[in-house]
């Protein structure tokens, strides 16, 4: 088992460019959520999924950030245009189920962004 | 909107000696409290989680719902515990997730 899968692991780009994160969540898990972490602090939530349902994305800017999960599996995020301040890392993580409670998350490497 | 609090960015102690990782946390439901570590190079993963009671790697968390904090413990710190904690909330319906911003462990030889 790969665990969560997320790609590319680093990414360099210049302000106001577009860029993608990919996230390949574990098999079976119906909750994905993706946060951002910015150095020195914890993570942050921007949306959670539940299947392909965004379920809670109240924290995601939704001016320059997006994100899909099409047929409950795969998700991508997608910031455009990009500005300094969203360097950070990129975080994936599936949970197994929500059904009235929580459970453990199950967290990916992360993508490095780094916006010059 | 709920909120999770690590007082010490830093910690340090010598091995053997008692270790307790602060968390408080404000949120006017009952939600569930979880603690994950972070080994260098290595991603996050889950150490405990407040409704199992048990205890891993000699961790052990109470939940403490009058003073609302969720302190992490182990009595006697080895080296490899050294990594970052972090405390994180789940709110039980709405299932939105809330992290601290983590304490950084270190225990020295």
């Amino acid at each position: 088992e790969a665990g969560v899968v997320q790609s590319p692991r680093y990414k360099i780009i210049e302000k106001k460019q577009p860029v993608a994160f990919w996230c390949n969540p574990i098999s079976g898990h119906n909750t994905l959520y993706w946060y951002r972490q910015n150095l020195g602090q914890g993570p942050e939530l921007l949306i959670r999924y539940e299947n392909e349902e965004a379920v809670d994305d109240s924290q995601l800017p939704k001016d320059r950030f997006s994100a899909e999960r099409l047929k409950g599996v795969d998700s991508t995020l997608k910031i455009q245009p990009a500005e300094l301040g969203d360097s950070a890392v990129y975080l994936c993580a599936s949970s197994p189920f929500f059904e009235g409670g929580g459970d453990e998350q199950f967290f990916g490497p992360g993508t490095r962004l780094t916006v010059l | 909107a709920q909120r999770v609090t690590q007082p010490e960015k830093l910690l340090s102690v010598f091995k053997g000696a008692p270790v307790e990782l602060k968390c408080n946390y404000s949120y006017s439901g009952s939600p569930e409290l979880f603690w994950y570590v972070q080994y260098s190079r290595q991603r996050l993963q889950l150490l405990l989680r407040h409704i199992s009671r048990e205890s891993i790697k000699g961790f052990t968390a109470d939940l403490n719902k009058g003073e609302t904090s969720f302190h992490l413990k182990k009595p006697f710190a080895q080296e490899e515990d050294s990594a970052m904690y972090y405390c994180a909330l789940l709110t039980p319906f709405g299932g939105k997730s809330t992290f601290g911003d983590g304490t950084k462990l270190t225990v020295k030889p």
